[in-house]
C-alpha cells in the first residue's frame, strides 16, 4: 500500500478556505485517494474520494494533479466545528482491503 | 437506520482478564475491520474480515482475537496477552469492493481502560 505524508498540524480561522496537501509519491495504478475526517472519541467519517482531476462534493474538494503523486483537500469557508484531524488514504479495493491511516494533519480553526 | 455500533461505549478491567469487545452492522457490507487507536496516534488495523467465516491478521494482531459467524457481527477479543490493552477500538465495515476503491464506515468506538 502507498504511504502517505500530511503537514502534522495546521492553524486556520473561521470563513478562510484551508488546503491540505497529501504526499504519496508511489502511489499504485489502481489506487485511489480517500480523505477522512476524525473529531476526538469518535470514529473517522469519510469526506471525499477521488482517482485523477477534481472532486468536488457538498463538503469538500479535491484535487489530484496528472502524476498523481500528491493530492489537496480544499475545505472552503472553515467554521470551528472542522476541528480536526484529517487523514488521506491511498489503496483500492483489490486485495487493498488493509487500510493505512497515518497520524493524519491535527487542523486547528480559530474564531 | 443503517449503521455500525459498538458497545460498551467504556470498558473496564482488571489485568489479566479477557474482553469482548462488540461490533454489529446493518449495512449488508461483506467486509469489517478493528482498529486500535492510542492518544494522539492515527489509526492501526488489528484484524480484518472481507467475508464471513475469513478473516486476517492487521498490522497489530497479537494479543487480540476475532470471530465472523454471521456477515452483522465482527467481535473482538482482548487477551491478556495484550500488553498494553488501554487504547480507543474502533469498528468499521466497508462493501467488498472488485478493482474499485471503497468507503469505511466506522462506528463510534470503545475506550478500554485496564488497570
Amino acid at each position: 500500500l502507498a504511504k502517505t505524508t500530511q503537514p502534522i498540524s495546521m492553524d486556520s480561522y473561521e470563513g478562510q478556505e484551508v488546503n491540505i496537501t497529501c504526499s504519496h509519491n508511489n502511489i499504485a495504478t489502481n489506487d485511489y485517494i480517500t480523505w477522512y475526517q476524525q473529531f476526538p472519541s469518535q470514529g473517522p467519517r469519510f469526506i471525499i474520494q477521488g482517482y485523477k482531476t477534481k472532486v468536488t462534493n457538498e463538503v469538500a474538494s479535491l484535487f489530484i494533479p496528472a502524476d498523481r503523486k500528491s493530492s489537496t483537500l480544499s475545505l472552503p469557508r472553515v467554521s470551528l466545528s472542522d476541528t480536526a484531524v484529517y487523514y488521506c488514504l491511498v489503496g483500492s479495493g483489490t486485495g487493498g482491503f488493509k487500510t493505512i491511516f497515518g497520524a493524519g494533519t491535527r487542523l486547528f480553526v480559530k474564531a | 437506520d443503517g449503521g455500525i455500533t459498538q458497545s460498551p461505549k467504556y470498558l473496564f478491567r482488571k489485568e489479566g482478564q479477557n474482553v469482548t469487545l462488540s461490533c454489529e452492522q446493518n449495512l449488508n457490507h461483506d467486509a469489517m475491520y478493528w482498529y486500535r487507536q492510542d492518544p494522539g496516534q492515527g489509526l492501526r488495523l488489528i484484524y480484518y474480515s472481507q467475508i464471513v467465516n475469513d478473516f486476517q491478521k492487521g498490522d497489530i494482531a497479537e494479543g487480540y482475537s476475532v470471530s465472523r459467524e454471521k456477515k452483522e457481527s465482527f467481535p473482538l477479543t482482548v487477551t491478556s496477552a495484550q500488553k498494553n490493552p488501554t487504547a480507543f477500538y474502533l469498528c468499521a465495515s466497508s462493501i467488498a469492493a472488485t478493482g474499485d476503491a471503497y468507503e469505511q464506515y466506522f462506528g463510534p468506538g470503545t475506550r478500554l481502560t485496564v488497570t
